[in-house]
Protein backbone atom coordinates (compact mmCIF):
# COMPACT_ATOMS: atom_id res chain seq x y z
CA UNK A 1 0.00 0.00 0.00
CA UNK A 2 1.81 3.50 -0.93
CA UNK A 3 1.61 5.50 0.94
CA UNK A 4 1.65 9.94 0.30
CA UNK A 5 3.57 10.13 -2.81
CA UNK A 6 4.32 14.00 -3.86
CA UNK A 7 6.06 15.64 -7.33
CA UNK A 8 8.65 16.63 -7.88
CA UNK A 9 11.01 16.22 -4.96
CA UNK A 10 13.17 19.44 -5.78
CA UNK A 11 12.27 22.49 -7.85
CA UNK A 12 13.79 25.58 -8.67
CA UNK A 13 12.48 28.55 -9.96
CA UNK A 14 12.77 32.48 -10.30
CA UNK A 15 10.88 35.32 -8.80
CA UNK A 16 7.56 35.82 -10.66
CA UNK A 17 7.35 32.43 -12.18
CA UNK A 18 4.61 29.72 -10.96
CA UNK A 19 4.92 26.78 -9.82
CA UNK A 20 2.48 22.98 -9.52
CA UNK A 21 3.30 20.50 -7.20
CA UNK A 22 1.60 17.59 -7.03
CA UNK A 23 0.00 14.75 -4.47
CA UNK A 24 -1.57 11.31 -4.25
CA UNK A 25 -3.10 10.60 -1.19
CA UNK A 26 -2.70 7.44 1.03
CA UNK A 27 -5.13 4.88 -0.34
CA UNK A 28 -8.83 5.46 1.18
CA UNK A 29 -8.16 8.81 1.73
CA UNK A 30 -10.41 11.38 0.53
CA UNK A 31 -9.05 14.56 1.93
CA UNK A 32 -6.05 16.15 1.61
CA UNK A 33 -4.34 18.94 3.15
CA UNK A 34 -1.35 21.16 1.94
CA UNK A 35 1.56 22.98 4.55
CA UNK A 36 4.41 25.51 4.02
CA UNK A 37 7.55 24.62 6.24
CA UNK A 38 10.23 26.84 5.74
CA UNK A 39 13.81 26.00 7.27
CA UNK A 40 13.96 25.93 11.26
CA UNK A 41 10.12 26.63 11.30
CA UNK A 42 7.30 24.42 11.63
CA UNK A 43 3.98 23.18 8.68
CA UNK A 44 2.05 26.30 8.03
CA UNK A 45 -1.11 24.83 7.07
CA UNK A 46 -2.16 26.43 3.56
CA UNK A 47 -5.89 24.65 2.91
CA UNK A 48 -7.50 21.58 2.83
CA UNK A 49 -9.53 19.59 -0.37
CA UNK A 50 -12.49 17.49 0.37
CA UNK A 51 -14.68 16.58 -2.64
CA UNK A 52 -12.94 18.83 -4.71
CA UNK A 53 -13.82 21.90 -2.79
CA UNK A 54 -10.99 23.96 -0.57
CA UNK A 55 -12.92 23.66 2.90
CA UNK A 56 -10.43 25.29 5.15
CA UNK A 57 -7.86 27.93 4.63
CA UNK A 58 -4.97 29.24 6.43
CA UNK A 59 -3.29 32.53 6.31
CA UNK A 60 -1.93 32.23 2.85
CA UNK A 61 -2.46 34.98 -0.15
CA UNK A 62 -4.78 34.35 -3.00
CA UNK A 63 -1.07 33.15 -5.12
CA UNK A 64 -1.37 29.81 -3.39
CA UNK A 65 -4.29 28.26 -4.91
CA UNK A 66 -4.89 24.59 -4.92
CA UNK A 67 -7.17 21.69 -7.01
CA UNK A 68 -8.45 18.11 -5.94
CA UNK A 69 -9.64 15.40 -8.86
CA UNK A 70 -12.19 12.71 -8.74
CA UNK A 71 -9.01 10.22 -7.97
CA UNK A 72 -8.60 12.44 -4.80
CA UNK A 73 -4.96 13.61 -5.66
CA UNK A 74 -4.29 17.45 -5.38
CA UNK A 75 -1.86 20.03 -6.81
CA UNK A 76 -0.85 23.28 -4.92
CA UNK A 77 -0.67 26.10 -7.68
CA UNK A 78 1.55 28.88 -6.60
CA UNK A 79 1.80 32.20 -8.55
CA UNK A 80 4.20 34.80 -8.90
CA UNK A 81 6.59 33.50 -7.08
CA UNK A 82 8.60 35.47 -4.39
CA UNK A 83 11.85 34.64 -2.48
CA UNK A 84 9.93 33.95 0.67
CA UNK A 85 8.13 30.84 -0.90
CA UNK A 86 10.92 29.14 -1.08
CA UNK A 87 10.33 26.36 1.95
CA UNK A 88 9.43 22.54 2.02
CA UNK A 89 5.78 22.21 1.29
CA UNK A 90 3.92 19.05 2.17
CA UNK A 91 1.41 16.84 1.35
CA UNK A 92 -0.74 15.32 4.13
CA UNK A 93 -4.05 12.82 3.55
CA UNK A 94 -6.61 11.53 5.91
CA UNK A 95 -9.63 9.51 5.74
CA UNK A 96 -12.30 12.42 6.93
CA UNK A 97 -12.03 15.38 6.87
CA UNK A 98 -13.76 16.07 10.16
CA UNK A 99 -12.97 14.35 12.73
CA UNK A 100 -10.63 15.95 15.43
CA UNK A 101 -8.67 12.29 16.40
CA UNK A 102 -7.91 11.81 12.56
CA UNK A 103 -4.33 11.30 11.81
CA UNK A 104 -2.32 13.06 8.95
CA UNK A 105 -0.42 11.01 6.51
CA UNK A 106 2.45 13.18 5.22
CA UNK A 107 4.42 12.64 2.29
CA UNK A 108 7.80 13.14 1.67
CA UNK A 109 7.42 17.05 0.76
CA UNK A 110 8.46 19.02 -2.46
CA UNK A 111 11.60 21.15 -1.86
CA UNK A 112 10.67 24.18 -3.65
CA UNK A 113 13.64 27.18 -4.11
CA UNK A 114 12.83 30.48 -5.08
CA UNK A 115 15.94 32.75 -6.43
CA UNK B 1 -9.11 29.22 18.21
CA UNK B 2 -5.95 26.90 19.16
CA UNK B 3 -1.85 27.23 19.86
CA UNK B 4 0.85 24.94 20.72
CA UNK B 5 3.90 26.11 22.47
CA UNK B 6 7.27 23.77 22.42
CA UNK B 7 8.94 25.42 25.50
CA UNK B 8 12.48 24.55 24.15
CA UNK B 9 13.68 24.90 20.50
CA UNK B 10 16.93 22.89 21.30
CA UNK B 11 17.71 19.47 23.92
CA UNK B 12 20.61 18.35 24.20
CA UNK B 13 20.84 14.57 26.01
CA UNK B 14 23.57 11.97 26.25
CA UNK B 15 22.56 8.66 25.06
CA UNK B 16 21.10 6.60 27.51
CA UNK B 17 19.61 9.35 29.48
CA UNK B 18 15.53 10.01 29.88
CA UNK B 19 14.10 12.51 27.29
CA UNK B 20 11.67 15.26 27.60
CA UNK B 21 10.64 17.21 24.84
CA UNK B 22 7.72 19.93 26.74
CA UNK B 23 4.45 21.25 24.76
CA UNK B 24 1.52 23.52 26.13
CA UNK B 25 -1.74 23.64 24.11
CA UNK B 26 -4.49 25.80 24.01
CA UNK B 27 -7.78 25.30 22.11
CA UNK B 28 -11.08 26.17 23.02
CA UNK B 29 -12.82 22.77 22.04
CA UNK B 30 -11.50 18.70 23.52
CA UNK B 31 -8.54 18.64 21.17
CA UNK B 32 -6.74 15.87 20.07
CA UNK B 33 -3.29 15.91 20.59
CA UNK B 34 -0.34 14.34 18.30
CA UNK B 35 3.52 14.40 18.42
CA UNK B 36 5.38 14.28 14.86
CA UNK B 37 8.89 13.28 14.62
CA UNK B 38 10.73 14.50 11.49
CA UNK B 39 14.18 13.29 10.30
CA UNK B 40 16.62 14.92 8.19
CA UNK B 41 15.15 15.16 4.32
CA UNK B 42 12.83 13.12 5.25
CA UNK B 43 9.05 13.60 5.78
CA UNK B 44 6.88 13.79 9.20
CA UNK B 45 5.97 10.28 10.92
CA UNK B 46 3.59 10.46 13.69
CA UNK B 47 4.87 9.02 16.81
CA UNK B 48 1.69 8.94 18.98
CA UNK B 49 -1.49 10.78 19.48
CA UNK B 50 -3.59 11.60 22.24
CA UNK B 51 -7.84 10.64 21.34
CA UNK B 52 -9.67 11.02 24.56
CA UNK B 53 -9.69 7.60 25.95
CA UNK B 54 -6.37 6.83 28.29
CA UNK B 55 -4.08 9.90 29.27
CA UNK B 56 -0.95 8.14 29.12
CA UNK B 57 -0.06 7.75 25.61
CA UNK B 58 2.77 5.04 24.50
CA UNK B 59 3.78 5.58 20.67
CA UNK B 60 6.69 4.08 18.18
CA UNK B 61 10.75 3.72 19.59
CA UNK B 62 9.97 3.63 22.97
CA UNK B 63 8.26 7.07 23.25
CA UNK B 64 5.14 8.15 25.26
CA UNK B 65 3.36 11.47 26.19
CA UNK B 66 0.88 11.93 29.27
CA UNK B 67 -2.08 14.44 28.76
CA UNK B 68 -2.72 16.86 31.47
CA UNK B 69 -5.61 18.97 31.30
CA UNK B 70 -4.96 20.87 34.27
CA UNK B 71 -1.94 21.66 33.10
CA UNK B 72 -2.54 21.97 29.67
CA UNK B 73 0.12 19.90 28.74
CA UNK B 74 1.19 16.73 26.40
CA UNK B 75 5.07 16.30 27.21
CA UNK B 76 6.83 13.83 25.43
CA UNK B 77 9.37 11.76 27.56
CA UNK B 78 11.81 8.90 26.49
CA UNK B 79 13.77 6.46 29.60
CA UNK B 80 16.61 6.39 27.66
CA UNK B 81 17.56 8.00 24.59
CA UNK B 82 19.15 6.40 21.35
CA UNK B 83 21.57 7.76 18.68
CA UNK B 84 18.91 7.42 15.63
CA UNK B 85 16.62 9.46 18.34
CA UNK B 86 18.05 12.74 17.08
CA UNK B 87 15.66 14.49 15.10
CA UNK B 88 13.10 17.61 15.33
CA UNK B 89 10.11 17.07 16.85
CA UNK B 90 6.43 18.31 16.44
CA UNK B 91 3.72 18.85 19.04
CA UNK B 92 0.22 18.95 17.21
CA UNK B 93 -3.59 19.71 18.67
CA UNK B 94 -6.16 19.09 16.29
CA UNK B 95 -9.75 20.12 17.15
CA UNK B 96 -12.99 20.84 14.73
CA UNK B 97 -13.63 24.28 13.89
CA UNK B 98 -17.03 25.22 11.06
CA UNK B 99 -17.11 21.66 10.93
CA UNK B 100 -13.57 20.30 9.90
CA UNK B 101 -10.10 19.14 11.60
CA UNK B 102 -8.12 22.28 11.73
CA UNK B 103 -4.34 21.23 13.08
CA UNK B 104 -1.99 23.61 14.16
CA UNK B 105 1.66 22.92 14.35
CA UNK B 106 4.20 23.96 17.10
CA UNK B 107 7.56 25.42 16.22
CA UNK B 108 9.41 22.20 16.97
CA UNK B 109 12.04 20.95 18.89
CA UNK B 110 15.26 20.15 17.78
CA UNK B 111 16.82 16.75 19.69
CA UNK B 112 20.38 16.48 20.09
CA UNK B 113 22.05 13.30 21.38
CA UNK B 114 25.71 12.83 22.31
CA UNK B 115 27.08 9.73 22.22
Amino acid sequence: DAGVTQSPTHLIKTRGQQVTLRCSPKSGHDTVSWYQQALGQGPQFIFQYYEEEERQRGNFPDRFSGHQFPNYSSELNVNALLLGDSALYLCASSPSPGLVRETQYFGPGTRLLVL
Amino acid sequence: AQSVTQLDSHVSVSEGTPVLLRCNYSSSYSPSLFWYVQHPNKGLQLLLKYTSAATLVKGINGFEAEFKKSETSFHLTKPSAHMSDAAEYFCVVSAVSGGYQKVTFGTGTKLQVIP
